[in-house]
This record gives structure tokens, sequence and C-alpha cells, in this order.
């Protein structure tokens, strides 16, 4: 089983609509949760970190359960801009995992007018 | 604030020869850097952690007398792909922590270097 799995996709939605992405991860004592932004040949940018009461930043909302091992991102309103590969992101526990990142292999998603 | 660079942002190379690729933290001490791999139509994968004086730590898989990582300064890590094959291809990510989040898991992300190996 992979550490972090995504759905690949990828999603094709018209502008406006509203999108959700989900991750799973393996390793239960993972500490820190991340989605990052990855758009073609650039590097990963931070999205937004998730934490276990969720948060929201704008149009995008992100839902972390522990139980489940779950993590979500949700996209309302999408924009063209919002095209892109979504990376779900884990710091896994401790030791010599410190401060490292496991990467989901992302979800495409494309906004059409 | 808080910007990595790499140099280059691209280099072709022909096969049997090395590489050098640099990441910097412009405006921030980073005591810890890592190393990425993404092949095309894949995720990020860690190739090394490299720390400030001292050894870098290697991921499982990842040749550390192919791929020597140098990390001589609070601001400067190197990446040296040796004797490259056409199979090294990729882009290659730096990121860093600062040195003042080290309790945090943010990272910040060069833009990368694609290398090919002709």
């Amino acid at each position: 089983r992979k550490e972090v799995e995504q759905d690949p996709g990828p999603f094709n939605v018209p502008e406006g609509a509203t999108v959700a992405f989900n991750c799973t991860y393996s390793n239960s004592a993972s500490q820190s949760f991340f989605w990052y932004r990855q758009d073609c040949r650039k590097e990963p940018k931070l999205l937004m970190s998730v934490y276990s009461s969720g948060n929201e930043d704008g149009r995008f909302t992100a839902q972390l359960n522990r139980a489940s091992q779950y993590i979500s991102l949700l996209i309302r309103d999408s924009k063209l801009s919002d095209s892109a590969t979504y990376l779900c992101v884990v710091n896994p526990a401790g030791g010599t995992s410190y401060g490292k990142l496991t990467f989901g292999q992302g979800t495409i998603l494309t906004v059409h007018p | 604030g808080a910007v990595v660079s790499q140099h280059p942002s691209w280099v072709i190379c022909k096969s049997g020869t090395s590489v050098k690729i640099e990441c910097r933290s412009l405006d921030f001490q980073a005591t810890t850097m890592f190393w990425y791999r993404q092949f095309p139509k894949q995720s990020l994968m860690l190739m090394a952690t490299s720390n400030e004086g001292s050894k870098a730590t290697y991921e499982q898989g990842v040749e550390k007398d192919k791929f020597l990582i140098n990390h001589a300064s609070l601001t400067l890590s190197t990446l040296t792909v040796t004797s490259a094959h056409p199979e090294d291809s990729s882009f290659y990510i730096c990121s860093a922590t600062p040195l003042l989040h080290s309790l945090s898991y943010e990272q910040y992300f060069g833009p990368g270097t694609r290398l090919t190996v002709t």
C-alpha cells in the first residue's frame, strides 16, 4: 500500500463548479498534512495546511479525519487558474522522518470555460 | 520572503559526464535542505536529506556515490549527479526549511532543475 494515495483523475470541470479531492495515508502516527499545488513543469507550492478541526481559505476548504486517515480538499467556484495538479502531502511520524514530506501522486484538475 | 533558487534551471549533458546542481536559500538560513526527483507524470520522490555540516541521509534505493550532496553553508546545498546516464534524466527539486521554523514542517521549494542526459 502506498504511503499517500490519491485519485489521479483527471478531473475536468466547468468554471464555477465545486470539486472535491480525496487522499488517504497509511501511517496512523503521521503528524502534519498539507495540500500543495503544482503547475506543469514547475515546483510545488503550498496551498494550505490541514488541521483536524478543518480549515478554510477563501474558496478552498481542507478536512482531516484522523480516525479514517483521510484528507480532503474542496474547491468552490472553480476558476480557470485553478487548473493544476493537487498534491496531498504528509509528514511521517518522528525519528529520522523528522521534517520529511511524503507526496501523493497528485490529482490533475482542468477547469474549462 | 523564503525564496529558494536553483541553478541551473535546465541542463543537457552527455552520458558519462557529471552535473552539479545548486540550491540556495536567498533570504533565510536553512539547516536542512531536501532533494527530490520527479519523473514525468509521477510525484516527487525524496532522494536525500541534506544537513549543514554533516553527511546527507539518503533514502532507500538512492545511491550515495552517484548522487553526491554537499551542504557547506546554511544557505547552499549542492547535488552532483556523477557519471550521468539517460535514466537519470528527470526534474530535480530542492526544498529548505527555515532555521527559525525548524519545529514546523513547512518547506520552501526551489524552481527545479530539468536534467536531460543524451
